[in-house]
């Protein structure tokens, strides 16, 4: 059973415009989220987490939001920029990680 | 700053051959994971060692072994290679595990084909 779940495998937006990423966990006992981008033939890189006693977090560019009581966060990138286009992935840290199976973005120019 | 380093980078292996996949890391991390991602999916934690000393598994040990030889390293061993094993293997470093906001720290990468 998957506790951390990623269900658009892609996405494809317009540089400039609004990436919005999603996912949904099972387990109110997560405590923290974070999110990691993952560029071909490399390792996933931290990007931004948040708390499950905030509802937002934002650093730059990136915004996660959570909503507890639907049990669901996104990650929002403002503006897309192409070099954005990699995997990311959302993790939960409740004991150790759980991470979801990553969207694909694509920003294309 | 290296950061977390794995060997080798890639590697073809037979059926029924065993391997050592080496990771060592340089931030004075107290925990330290291994795992296997395969095509269209996540991250899937193999073991995992909070701190020296102590080793755990994750959500598919099956077929591996580790050793946390010091702080800076712990290793991954196939005793006995199969080509489900074929994957790319991570390992990762934190500071902590729990529940934590403690990012974990990768490595590049192991890209292991097992024929």
């Amino acid at each position: 059973d998957q506790q951390v779940k990623q269900n658009s495998p892609s996405l494809s937006v317009q540089e400039g415009r609004i990436s919005i990423l999603n996912c949904d966990y099972t387990n109110s006992m997560f405590d923290y989220f974070l999110w990691y981008k993952k560029y071909p033939a490399e390792g996933p890189t931290f990007l931004i987490s948040i708390s499950s006693i905030k509802d937002k977090n934002e650093d730059g560019r990136f915004t996660v939001f959570l909503n507890k009581s639907a049990k669901h966060l996104s990650l929002h990138i403002v503006p897309s920029q192409p070099g954005d286009s990699a995997v990311y992935f959302c993790a939960s840290n409740a004991g150790k990680s759980t991470f979801g199976d990553g969207t694909t973005l694509t920003v294309k120019p | 700053n290296a950061g977390v380093t794995q060997t080798p980078k890639f590697q073809v292996l037979k059926t029924g051959q065993s391997m050592t996949l080496q990771c060592a890391q340089d931030m004075n991390h107290n925990s330290m994971y291994w795992y296997r991602q395969d095509p269209g999916m996540g991250l899937r934690l193999i073991y995992y060692s909070a701190s020296e000393g102590t080793t755990d598994k994750g959500e598919v040990p099956n077929g591996y072994n580790v050793s946390r030889l010091n702080k800076r390293e712990f290793s991954l061993r196939l005793e006995s290679a199969a080509p489900s094993q074929t994957s790319v293997y991570f390992c990762a470093s934190s500071k902590t595990t729990g529940y934590s906001n403690q990012p974990q720290h990768f490595g590049d990468g192991t890209r292991l084909s097992i024929l």
